[in-house]
């Protein structure tokens, strides 16, 4: 089991450019959640996804922030236009509903963006 | 109020000690109960799932306190390498995969 994918594992980028996220789930997990995470306000929620489609979007602050999955196995958060306020690191995590039951959260390594 | 909240410490303690945190959260109907860990600029990890009633691993155990929502987590005969955040995890709504994490506890274990 190859885990939960992210990449770029670092971005570095100016005020004003596009950032894109990349996510890989693990193969079978049916949700799919994007986490921010800042020293002040700690791991939040931003969007997530059961079966490719989106279910809870309450958390992405603004409309510059958009994220999509178009298949089981791939999802991107994408930042237009960038700014410093952005820079945290960006986790991904997938989890499985299987016979009633809900499975722990897997985490990817994470993105750490700065916006200078 | 917030929907799940811990002390975020830092819980300073010597090697052996025994130490517990606590989690609170809001939603009566909440379900599926976590402690994650993190460790410095890592991603937060799996602890263990916490059970209605009482679950142990090794020197870890985890209870449920419905009745006054909230979960607890004792550590005990602390080690050096148990220094880290410990994040409380709670499915939100037991209709969704919703999961809030806390702003996480921060532990230091002395020599």
């Amino acid at each position: 089991d190859a885990g939960v994918i992210q990449s770029p594992r670092h971005e570095v980028t100016e005020m004003g450019q596009e950032v894109t996220l990349r996510c890989k789930p693990i193969s079978g997990h049916d949700y799919l959640f994007w986490y921010r995470q800042t020293m002040m306000r700690g791991l939040e929620l931003l969007i997530y996804f059961n079966n490719n489609v989106p279910i809870d979007d309450s958390g992405m602050p603004e409309d510059r922030f958009s994220a999509k999955m178009p298949n089981a196995s791939f999802s991107t958060l994408k930042i237009q236009p960038s700014e410093p306020r952005d820079s945290a690191v960006y986790f991904c995590a997938s989890r499985q509903y299987s016979d009633g039951l809900w499975a722990p959260l897997h985490f990817g390594n994470g993105t750490r963006l700065t916006v200078t | 109020r917030k929907e799940v909240e811990q002390d975020p410490g830092p819980f300073n303690v010597p090697e052996g000690a025994t130490v517990a945190f606590n989690c609170t959260y809001s939603n009566s109907a909440s379900q599926s109960f976590f402690w994650y860990r993190q460790d410095c600029r890592k991603e937060p990890k799996l602890l263990m799932s916490v059970y209605s009633s009482g679950n142990e691993d090794g020197r870890f155990t985890a209870q449920l306190n419905r009745a006054s929502q909230y979960i607890s987590l004792l550590i005990r005969d602390s080690k050096l390498s148990d220094s880290a955040t410990y994040l409380c995890v709670v499915n939100i709504y037991s209709n969704t995969g919703k999961l809030i994490f806390g702003q996480g506890t921060t532990l230091q274990v002395k020599p």
